[in-house]
């Protein structure tokens, strides 16, 4: 067990570039979570995946934003058209499903992103 | 709307001491409430999840408490080290499958 991993560590970018990120959740893990973590505040959550479905979407989720996860095993987060405010560390977490709603999320280590 | 707080915002103790880092939560209606710790630059360790029907969960030297009525949650440290230094982050499921997260306590433990 390896722990959930994340590509890149960190991405400089230029205002209106795309940008891709990948996680790979602990192996069996079922469900994968996306959050946003901006400078002196807590992660907020972005979208939940059970498996291939993408079942759960924040409303910070702008139409520039797209997660997949194909078949139901790593993820990937794009964003198109980057904005300075998308500056922030991207984090992604997995848990195995086993617990019902009582899932414990495991986090990897993030991708820092800075948009200039 | 459902909000997470957490006070205080940044906490110095000597080493050896004793502390609580506190959580409340304007929605008593619950599925758990998780505490994890988080290094400078880096991601979120899991450090204690107490279910909606618990009251408290205890790893170590850390203890957690869960009152939903009063909609708060402690965290306690016993003897603190300076390998404790982070921000320690409380996170509530109100529904669905996210993760509410307060802004989080900065935690400095001094020599």
């Amino acid at each position: 067990d390896t722990g959930v991993s994340q590509d890149p560590r960190h991405k400089i970018t230029k205002r209106g570039q795309n940008v891709t990120f990948r996680c790979d959740p602990i192996s069996e893990h079922n469900r994968l979570y996306w959050y946003r973590q901006t400078l002196g505040q807590g992660p907020e959550f972005l979208t939940y995946f059970q498996n291939e479905a993408q079942l759960e979407k924040s409303r910070l989720l702008s139409d520039r934003f797209s997660a997949e996860r194909p078949k139901g095993s790593f993820s990937t987060l794009e964003i198109q058209r980057t904005e300075q405010g998308d500056s922030a560390m991207y984090l992604c977490a997995s848990s195995s499903g086993a617990g019902g709603w009582t899932d414990t999320q495991y986090f990897g280590p993030g991708t820092r992103l800075t948009v200039l | 709307k459902q909000e997470v707080t957490q006070i205080p915002a940044a906490l110095s103790v000597p080493e050896g001491e004793n502390l609580v880092l506190n959580c409340s939560f304007t929605d008593s209606a619950i599925y758990n409430l998780q505490w994890f710790r988080q290094d400078p630059g880096k991601g979120l360790t899991s450090l204690l999840l107490i279910q909606s029907s618990q009251r408290e969960q205890t790893s170590g030297r850390l203890n957690a408490s869960l009152d939903k009525s009063s909609g708060r949650s402690t965290l306690y440290i016993a003897a603190s080290q300076p390998g404790d230094s982070a921000t320690y982050l409380c996170a509530v499921t109100f529904s669905g499958y996210a993760l509410n997260f307060g802004k989080g306590t900065s935690l400095l433990v001094t020599p």
